[in-house]
């Protein structure tokens, strides 16, 4: 069964660091997603993505943030300058349509120290 | 705005038992309905959903859910419940407008079956 895979499992970075995270999402779907979940708390969205371009995005995804579909295949996040509040573990979601049932990765857990 | 609550913490069910996961839900617009669960160190597993039509969903592992209009809810049930069930269960909503495809979840129900 196809699924959504997250690279690298975890991540410790200092604190002004950029780091990518990186997710393969299922391969004929076309909506892509970043969701994020701190430690014992919920999962919050951060930003949905379609036809090369952010369709929405929520109050966290600041300009710290960006995503990107470099190629067919890979879809990144990227924290441009990292703070301790920003660890979490940051899923990565897909699916065909927009009322699909959206798909998860396994995800990261960022640690900044 | 659109909101999900899920009025439990934990839930403890002795196996065999059946068990129901609480979830009410608030959206401007008309409801799409989903449950997923976490086992530790995993992503979120997609269990069910609803969009339309029969209030009553089926989904993986003898989960259903039954969608009440009049009472904005999406409880989770098991006829009978298995130690394996035990895990963190999300209710996540979204409005079913086109262009707000983000799903908003619960806290979460930690769900413990006892053998």
């Amino acid at each position: 069964e196809p699924e959504v895979t997250q690279t690298p499992s975890h991540q410790v970075t200092q604190m002004g660091q950029e780091v990518i995270l990186r997710c393969v999402p299922i391969s004929n779907h076309l909506y892509f997603y970043w969701y994020r979940q701190i430690l014992g708390q919920k999962v919050e969205f951060l930003v949905s993505f379609y036809n090369n371009e952010i369709s929405e995005k929520s109050e966290i995804f600041d300009d710290q943030f960006s995503v990107e579909r470099p190629d067919g295949s890979n879809f990144t996040l990227k924290i441009r300058s990292t703070k301790l509040e920003d660890s979490a573990m940051y899923f990565c979601a897909s699916n065909s349509g927009s009322l699909g049932e959206q798909y998860f990765g396994p995800g990261t857990r960022l640690t900044v120290t | 705005a659109q909101s999900v609550a899920q009025p439990e913490d934990q839930v403890n069910v002795a196996e065999g038992n059946p068990l129901t996961v609480k979830c009410t839900y608030s959206v401007s617009g008309n409801p799409y309905l989903f449950w997923y669960v976490q086992y530790p160190n995993r992503g979120l597993q997609f269990l069910l959903k609803y969009i339309t039509g029969d209030n009553l969903v089926k989904g993986s592992y003898g989960f259903e859910a039954e969608f009440n209009k009049s009472q904005t809810s999406f409880h989770l049930k098991k006829p009978s419940a298995l130690v394996s069930d035990s895990a963190l269960y999300f209710c996540a909503v979204r409005d079913i407008n086109f262009g707000n495809e983000k799903l908003t979840f619960g806290t979460g129900t930690r769900l413990t079956i006892i053998p």
